[in-house]
């Protein structure tokens, strides 16, 4: 079965400094993509960022980038020049190409806090 | 562009009450529909998803059904509520066509007295 691993509950960071959200992941499948998604407060669910497994290159969207080592199955998200509107919970999550119904594996999340 | 409404956003139903839950969504057509519930301050759980009218499958057993009897519209029910049927409900829909990401709507919090 594959899993999705979020080893950190809870996470602070100072506004304006860097965290590093952690992800594992744990498949026998080669092609898959890989998501962040931002929940804060209001429970909307947001998308931060994509990754593509087949893709080498980290992807990024602003202040948010990914550290993706395909080999070791980890996937962390790094957040830049943290802001208090970055406060929420995040999931990563895992979905294969080929699966029927495009379902995600979520992780169990972080709650990340941002201190002014 | 493509949005989700869900509806209603609160509520609160005694035990044994029937529940229905609507999702509905715009500027698609043939979307793959998903049910998700969260408890606080945890993780979501499929519930149930849709990849055309009339085909659902169920990933959790439980005392809910859900229903698509239009391509855009995707119903969570109950017969009689639980105690342990409160949360908050998410209907998301992916397209199915590529990156199968799923775009959520604004959740529905069920309190269940």
């Amino acid at each position: 079965a594959q899993t999705v691993t979020q080893s950190q509950p809870e996470m602070s960071v100072q506004e304006a400094e860097t965290v590093t959200l952690s992800c594992t992941y744990d498949t026998s499948e080669s092609d898959y993509y890989l998501f962040w998604y931002k929940q804060p407060p209001s429970r909307q669910m947001i998308l931060v960022i994509r990754q593509e497994a087949y893709k080498q290159q980290n992807a990024t969207e602003n202040r948010f980038s990914v550290n993706f080592q395909k080999a070791a199955k980890s996937f962390s998200l790094k957040i830049s020049d943290s802001q208090l509107g970055d406060a929420a919970m995040y999931f990563c999550a895992l979905t294969f190409i080929r699966e029927y119904g495009n379902k995600l594996v979520f992780g169990a999340g972080t709650i990340l806090r941002v201190k002014s | 562009s493509q949005t989700i409404h869900q509806w209603p956003a609160t509520l609160v139903q005694p035990v044994g009450s029937p529940l229905s839950l609507e999702c509905t969504v715009e500027g698609t057509s043939n979307p793959n529909l998903y049910w998700y519930r969260q408890a606080a301050g945890r993780g979501l759980q499929l519930l149930f998803y849709s990849v055309g009218i009339g085909q659902i499958s169920s990933e959790v057993p439980q005392n809910l059904s859900a229903s698509r009897p239009q391509d855009r519209q995707f119903i969570l029910s109950s017969k009689k509520l639980l105690l342990s049927d409160s949360g908050f409900y998410l209907c998301a829909w992916s397209s199915g066509l590529s990156y199968n990401e799923q775009f959520f709507g604004p959740g529905t919090r069920l309190t269940v007295l």
